[in-house]
This record gives C-alpha cells, sequence and structure tokens, in this order.
C-alpha cells in the first residue's frame, strides 16, 4: 500500500535557524514526489516536483531532494513568513492519485 | 479571475439543507478534483474528473454528489449531512491527472 509519513509534525524554529522536514514514502514505482506549502485557512499552494533519486530543487530558502526512500525539505535562514503547514505528496506510476501526508506544521520565530 | 476558484467560501448548514460547492478552473486544464481535509489529517482524495468524466470515486457516500458539466466546472451537491463532515473542502485542476494538481482556496463547511 503507498503510504507517506512526515516528520516531524510540528516545527519551531527561530529566525535565521536552518533545518529540515522529512517525508518518508512507500510506493509501487514513483512518478513523482510533491511538496505543497499551505497557510491557515487555504489550499496548498504548489513547490516542486521531484521525479528520480538525486534530483534536487530550489526556490529561495527552500531546496527539496530526494532519495528511492524519502525526500527532504531543507530550510535555509528562515524567515517569518515562511510558516506555514508543508504537505508532500506521492504520486504512483500506475496510480494518477496523490497520497498525502499529514504535513509538518512550521513556525518561525523573529 | 485567476488559477482556481471556489464558492462559497465559508458555509454553515444544518443536516436536512441541500447545498452547493462551486469550484472554477482559469487553467485550461482537463482533469478536476475533490478533496476533503480535516483536521490533523491527510487530505482525503474524494471525486476524479478527467475531461468531464468521473474517474473515481473513493468510496464517499452518496449524501456528496459530484456534477462536472464541462472542463472548468466542477460542483459538489451536499444533502443531509452529518456533523463528522465538516472539513475544508479542496477543489485542484491539472493538465492531465499524472501531472502537477494546483488547488483553489477551499471552502470551510460546518455542519450543525
Amino acid at each position: 500500500e503507498d503510504q507517506v509519513t512526515q516528520s516531524p509534525e510540528a516545527l519551531r524554529l527561530q529566525e535565521g535557524e536552518s533545518s529540515s522536514l522529512n517525508c518518508s514514502y512507500t510506493v509501487s514505482g514513483l512518478r513523482g514526489l510533491f511538496w505543497y506549502r499551505q497557510d491557515p485557512g487555504k489550499g496548498p499552494e504548489f513547490l516542486f516536483t521531484l521525479y528520480s533519486a538525486g534530483e534536487e530543487k530550489e526556490k529561495e530558502r527552500l531546496k527539496a531532494t530526494l532519495t528511492k526512500k524519502e525526500s527532504f525539505l531543507h530550510i535555509t535562514a528562515p524567515k517569518p513568513e515562511d510558516s506555514a503547514t508543508y504537505l508532500c505528496a506521492v504520486q504512483a506510476i500506475l496510480r494518477g492519485k496523490l497520497i498525502f501526508g499529514q504535513g509538518t506544521e512550521l513556525s518561525v520565530k523573529p | 479571475e485567476t488559477g482556481v476558484t471556489q464558492t462559497p467560501r465559508h458555509l454553515v448548514m444544518g443536516m436536512t439543507n441541500k447545498k452547493s460547492l462551486k469550484c472554477e478552473q482559469h487553467l485550461g486544464h482537463n482533469a478536476m478534483y475533490w478533496y476533503k481535509q480535516s483536521a490533523k489529517k491527510p487530505l482525503e482524495l474524494m471525486f476524479v474528473y478527467n475531461f468531464k468524466e468521473q474517474t473515481e470515486n473513493n468510496s464517499v457516500p452518496s449524501r456528496f454528489s459530484p456534477e462536472c458539466p464541462n472542463s472548468s466546472h466542477l460542483f459538489l451537491h451536499l444533502h443531509t449531512l452529518q456533523p463528522e463532515d465538516s472539513a475544508l473542502y479542496l477543489c485542484a485542476s491539472s493538465q492531465d491527472p499524472t501531472d502537477t494538481q494546483y488547488f483553489g482556496p477551499g471552502t470551510r463547511l460546518t455542519v450543525l
């Protein structure tokens, strides 16, 4: 069964304190792994898609990496506006639907 | 309007009411989705439409009835809901069912 587990559930950082969010997955043939950001009361906002182990993508202070079992979302020198819930999802080759993790709630304090 | 829009943004209804949620995408996509997001739980896929045809119903109770009149519009008709149906209902669209999905802002539904 396809499954996604994100850790930690919640993460509190001071502004400028770099850290990483983890997304562990099991899927029968990975088509793609997706990262989204979700602000309270809003819909998820697309960040990255990763397709194969070793792939990396960056956007401002965020960098996503992928291995055969997990993905990391690295946040470098975060700012308070980076506070949000970060969602990870996988899509299997044979099934189009996304399987989401429960998310990591990130809080960055000034 | 750009992206994916949803109306209403907030809805409070009684268990005997009938209401509808509306979603419209302005991205020229062919696939549309309904998701349910409950507190502290992963997003749950409810329905998938591709070129107006329903391709997936994720064992959703019949009190939720989707309608897709064209590739740009998606509705979720609600009747005889239960309090446990209270959640954020999200609509999404993608170019095709294997492509990146883009989400609307959601409708916060409260069932009394």
